[in-house]
């Protein structure tokens, strides 16, 4: 099944400890990218990726990191989380081109205390 | 600035009626617009995906229109059911970057 998956889907944490959240998809996509969505913000796009080893800065990147070494992965890296960076995150990907569209995975609930 | 606008957030109509949702965005120089819908505390689901060349497209009940010139999309909903209840979002991505920026979405309601 044709699937964009991330885990961990709910993550309680604290501030400063470092965390991870993966994003994996299956359909050989090219462009992959990360999306917080907040109550009265909308979706925001963090970082985004065209290919391997090439990423870059959405609307709002502060505080995060991303890495793109192998085409089907492309985890979040919060080095040193804050409380502004609890919100529900999507990972998403797509063929290459712009005429292709999009497909989101499940969400990432993060709580930052 | 790049944005985009939805308007209303929110909107409550009876079912079997037909209705619109409006997308709105500044410069005219996108490459496409995609149409999502999202359940509550669930993840988004891509409805329909507009070409710049494109002036519609079709699936099912769903039309999604786009007039560039004057920077907007509807996206159509005929013989609305209780099923279509959930969140329209409208994203759109500009030719000048691989930037794409959502709208803050309509949350429909369909009455039975």
């Amino acid at each position: 099944e044709a699937q964009v998956t991330q885990n961990p889907r709910y993550l309680i944490t604290v501030t400063g400890k470092k965390l991870t959240v993966t994003c994996s998809q299956n359909m050989n996509h090219e462009y992959m990218s990360w999306y917080r969505q907040d109550p009265g913000l909308g979706l925001r796009q963090i970082y985004y990726s065209m290919n391997v080893e090439v990423t870059d800065k959405g609307d709002v990147p502060e505080g995060y990191k991303v890495s793109r070494k192998e085409k089907r992965n492309f985890p979040l890296i919060l080095e040193s989380p804050s409380p502004n960076q609890t919100s529900l995150y999507f990972c998403a990907s797509r063929g290459s081109g712009r005429y292709y569209e999009q497909y989101f995975g499940p969400g990432t609930r993060l709580t930052v205390t | 600035k790049q944005e985009v606008t939805q308007i209303p957030a929110a909107l409550s109509v009876p079912e079997g009626e037909n209705l619109v949702l409006n997308c709105s965005f500044t410069d005219s120089a996108i490459y496409n617009l995609q149409w999502f819908r999202q359940d509550p505390g669930k993840g988004l689901t891509s409805l329909l995906l507009i070409q710049s060349s494109q002036r519609e497209q079709t699936s099912g009940r769903l039309n999604a229109s786009l007039d560039k010139s004057s920077g907007r999309s509807t996206l159509y909903i005929a013989a609305s059911q209780p099923g279509d209840s959930a969140t329209y979002l409208c994203a759109v991505e500009w030719n000048r970057d691989d930037k794409i920026i959502f709208g803050k979405g309509t949350r429909l309601h369909i009455l039975p």
